[in-house]
């Protein structure tokens, strides 16, 4: 089974400034194909989860720029340029080499 | 528009059966996987399993085989999750969504409102 991690758990963030998130797989989630499944969610507090990222780096549509994801293999980084308020919630990300799993999920909170 | 609308809140007693819908508008619903997740309370988010309309191509987490069962009715457009026998493990909100791109895609873009399911004596 494809085991998802997060780092850090909790990330206070100040509007303005950016942040970064990692998550890491226990194998590549690299495919035949040439495509890594790796997707990142945010679910803002009360909502349904969004996507915001999908294929490693590939923003989802009505996804503001600030937002970008990077990396590959099994080490993958989710970042925000600069925090909106409305950014807060909480952030996973999700393999989908492999039916799916999704990480622990790290909380963004305004300082 | 794209649209998922699933069934609403059910309080249940432990061993009792339980069928929950996500209907889809505003897309040709066989042609795109429908994925569903558990988010226990005050939890994070569980990927359940996954299933194809077009052919009923179902995958489990291993987690949730044998647990649940997925389905698909086309002619309505509608997906389901049942249970046979509930337990009060099961309390959680559901959620069904939609693969971003037909085929073999596993994205997804499109969410339904979840559904809380309730399991207590």
């Amino acid at each position: 089974d494809i085991v998802m991690t997060q780092s850090p758990l909790f990330l206070p963030v100040t509007p303005g400034e950016p942040a970064s998130i990692s998550c890491r797989s226990n194998q590549s989630l690299l495919h035949s194909n040439g495509y890594t499944y790796l997707d990142w969610y945010l679910q803002k507090p009360g909502q349904s989860p969004q996507l915001l990222i999908y294929f490693g780096s590939s923003r989802a549509s009505g996804v503001p720029d600030r937002f970008s994801g990077s990396g590959s293999g099994t080490d993958f980084t989710l970042k925000i340029s600069r925090v909106e308020a409305e950014d807060v919630g909480v952030y996973y990300c999700m393999q989908g080499l492999q039916g799916g799993t999704f990480g622990p999920g790290t909380k963004v909170d305004i300082k | 528009e794209v649209q998922l609308v699933q069934s609403g809140a059910e309080v249940k007693k432990p061993g009792e059966s339980l069928k929950i819908f996500c209907q889809a508008s505003g897309y040709t619903f066989n042609g795109y996987w429908i994925a569903w997740v558990r988010q226990m309370p005050g939890k994070g988010l569980e990927w359940m399993g996954i299933i194809y309309p077009a052919d009923s191509d179902t995958r489990y987490s291993p987690s949730f085989q044998g647990q649940v069962t997925l389905s698909v009715d086309t002619s309505i457009s509608t997906a389901y999750l049942q249970w046979s026998s509930l337990k009060a493990s099961d309390t959680a909100i559901y959620y069904c969504a939609r693969a971003y791109c037909p085929g073999d895609c596993y994205s997804w873009t499109h969410w339904g409102q979840g559904t809380l399911v309730t399991v207590s004596s």
